[in-house]
């Protein structure tokens, strides 16, 4: 069973709505990312936090918004999605820095999105 | 040049056979090898780990690294139709920024 959990696991949303994703971790990961990924294509890195900061913005467009309240808990806040915005958003989690046993990336289920 | 590639397939098999899935990587500096499963509209599930080079075996499946000629190898033995998934293959330098192969779709037939 994966130990990422992400809700909800279906979303359909309008254009102008704002709605949010939300992801938690038990692991004691200290990076936690979203990627987005569409249909028979691999996951594209969106953002990745290190240490509850974000490390890395892949140029995503500002209608994502990511927060990490805190060292289990990531949230990605939608606004004014496109309908190409529509796929399915994964959060993972991984320990941080390098070293034996250290390089693992673990994926919750996706939340399925759908904006019309 | 891309940094990972992989053979997208689609691959078939009958019910039993032993697949062999693969993908290179042009980046030397790499050191963390992973294979995941994934099921159609769920996400990748983390099937097989490698730090560094060489072998690593869990029941049915064995993972395979070659450093020096910057290959890796997913081998499925007795495969099973529920095995029918897309294999992605995934590797990191520092542990927290990874390359995806584009995945290969494997179908076992009964």
């Amino acid at each position: 069973d994966t130990e990422v959990t992400q809700t909800p696991k279906h979303l359909v949303m309008g254009m102008t709505n704002k709605k949010s994703l939300k992801c938690e971790q038990h692991m004691g990961h200290r990076a936690m990312y979203w990627y987005k990924q569409k249909a028979k294509k691999p996951p594209e890195l969106m953002f990745v936090y290190s240490y509850e900061k974000l490390s890395i913005n892949e140029s995503v467009p500002s209608r994502f918004s990511p927060e990490c309240p805190n060292s289990s808990l990531l949230n990605l806040h939608l606004h004014a999605l496109q309908p190409e915005d529509s796929a399915l958003y994964l959060c993972a989690s991984s320990q941080v820095g390098s070293g034996t046993g250290t390089g693992e990336l673990f994926f919750g289920e996706g939340s399925r999105l759908t904006v019309l | 040049q891309k940094e990972v590639e992989q053979d997208p397939g689609p691959l078939s098999v009958p019910e039993g056979a032993i697949v062999s899935l693969n993908c290179t990587y042009s980046n030397s500096a790499f050191q963390y090898f992973m294979w995941y499963r994934q099921y159609s509209r769920k996400g990748p599930e983390l099937l097989m780990y490698t730090y560094s080079s060489g072998n690593k075996e869990d029941g049915r499946f064995t993972a395979q690294v070659d450093k020096s000629s910057k290959y890796i190898s997913l081998f499925i033995r007795d495969s099973q139709p529920s095995d029918s998934a897309t294999y992605l293959c995934a590797m990191s330098r520092t542990g927290n920024q990874f390359y995806f192969g584009t995945g290969t779709s494997l179908t076992v037939i009964p």
